[in-house]
């Protein structure tokens, strides 16, 4: 069965500081990784993707993938109340484009 | 307009009924996707689509069906509905192809299924 961890939360940061989300997967053929950030009764929204080992960034949120510890992070700078909701992970193994998704992280950013 | 529809947005319905939800899309993709969305569980995909000809189980296809009407529609049954289907149902689509940013799945606004 392939796995994709994330920690519920709540995380809670200050505004403006850095907000740190984890996941990690099973699978270590996987290939491709996503973020999704989804607000309560929304639907999720893509973040960032990332295919290869180390950071990606895209203005105020880095990815990063360590495909040997089969780990992969969301990083949000300058943390905002805006940036309050629930933060999915997903990964895609082998040649189909299916996704596993993590249950998510729930993220509350207080003024 | 949104690339992706999903009808209807809210159905309230009883134990034995037949429900279908729709979805559609303007953005050409080749490839659908069903998904249910439970507190605490995450996505878990129901059925997927990779072309009017491909119909493929997920991992929780059991108590539902679904149809493939054209390119830019597919069909969730749930033929004899249970409480135990109430959730949060999505429609994702994606292009053709394994790599770079035509992997990336696009979700639909969502229908909020309640059985009772």
């Amino acid at each position: 069965q392939k796995e994709v961890e994330q920690n519920s939360g709540p995380l809670s940061v200050p505004e403006g500081a850095i907000a740190s989300l984890n996941c990690t997967y099973s699978d270590r053929v996987s290939q491709s990784f996503f973020w999704y950030r989804q607000y309560s009764g929304k639907s999720p929204e893509l973040i960032m993707s990332i295919y290869s080992n180390g950071d990606k960034e895209d203005g105020r949120f880095t990815a990063q993938l360590n495909k040997a510890s089969q780990y992969v992070s969301l990083l949000i700078r300058d943390s905002q109340p805006s940036d309050s909701a629930t933060y999915l992970c997903a990964v895609r193994s082998g040649g189909y484009n299916k996704l596993i998704f993590g249950a998510g992280t729930r993220l509350a950013v207080h003024p | 307009d949104a690339d992706v529809t999903q009808t209807p947005r809210n159905r309230i319905t009883k134990t034995g009924k037949r429900i279908m939800l729709e979805c559609s899309q303007t953005k050409g993709h080749d490839r659908m996707y069903w998904y249910r969305q439970d507190p605490g569980l995450g996505l878990r995909l129901i059925y997927y689509s990779f072309d009017v000809k491909d119909i493929n189980k997920g991992e929780i296809s059991d108590g539902y069906s679904v149809s493939r009407q054209a390119q830019a529609k597919f069909s969730l049954s749930l033929e004899s509905a249970i409480p135990n289907q109430t959730a949060l149902y999505f429609c994702a689509t994606s292009e053709a192809g394994t790599s770079g940013t035509t992997d990336t799945q696009y979700f639909g606004p969502g229908t909020r299924l309640t059985v009772l």
